[in-house]
């Protein structure tokens, strides 16, 4: 099972910052089939990028998506209200399916 | 625009099957867009993908280890939907259901919270 580590856990950052998240994989994820989710409280997730970097319909420029192999990181360039919720990796280059821990973004 | 619609009880006793259902619309669920799955989401196992189903000429399914001794996921193509079936069920199934569309997830149903109680 392909293990996702994503860090920090916790993000505290004010409005218009740049946020920086991490994910790597315990193996590489081929092909770059990684995708990012945004989850805000009582909602289902959402997909913000997938591919590892191309974002999904509708989703604001400022969320971008890197990486290759092991490697992947979300970055915000500049937080809006909005965007402060949990944030969710996951790779669907092989089975099963999985998902990282999670990192929240939240208002400093 | 493609929704899903989750329906199924919202509490089981222990022992007892989950039976969820997930209607599609704007999409067929034989189509070839990656397939269906059945996704939970509790505090102590965080997400956590359940299985899928997807048409290639014919049907497949998928399960994950940690529950394929216990569960069914079957396109229903008459109804355009699938449903997902949790046989012997403790406290620690006790998670929000999600059904969703692909690989990638591009559409999520709106979520079922099951409890697991007596």
């Amino acid at each position: 099972e392909m293990v996702l580590t994503q860090s920090p856990a916790t993000l505290s950052l004010s409005p218009g910052e740049r946020a920086t998240l991490s994910c790597r994989s315990s193996q590489s994820v081929t092909g770059n089939y990684l995708s990012w989710y945004q989850q805000k409280p009582g909602q289902a997730p959402r997909v913000l990028i997938y591919g590892a970097s191309t974002r999904a319909t509708g989703i604001p420029a400022r969320f971008s998506g890197s990486g290759s192999g092991t490697d992947f990181t979300l970055t915000i360039s500049s937080l809006q209200p909005e965007d402060f919720a949990v944030y969710y990796c996951q790779q669907y280059y092989n089975l099963p399916l999985t998902f990282g821990g999670g990192t929240k973004v939240e208002i400093k | 625009q493609v929704q899903l619609q989750q329906s199924g009880p919202g509490l089981v006793k222990p022992s007892q099957t989950l039976s969820l259902t997930c209607a599609i619309s704007g999409d067929s669920v034989s189509s070839d867009r990656g397939g269906w799955n059945w996704i939970r989401q509790s505090p102590s196992r965080g997400l956590e993908w359940l299985g899928r189903t997807y048409f290639r000429s014919r049907w497949h399914t998928d399960y994950a280890v940690s529950v394929e001794s216990r569960i069914t996921i079957n396109p229903d193509t008459s109804k355009n939907q699938f449903s997902l079936q949790l046989n012997s069920v403790t406290p620690e199934d006790t998670a929000v259901y999600y059904c969703t569309r692909g690989s990638s997830m591009d559409v999520w149903g709106q979520g079922t919270t099951v409890t697991v109680s007596s």
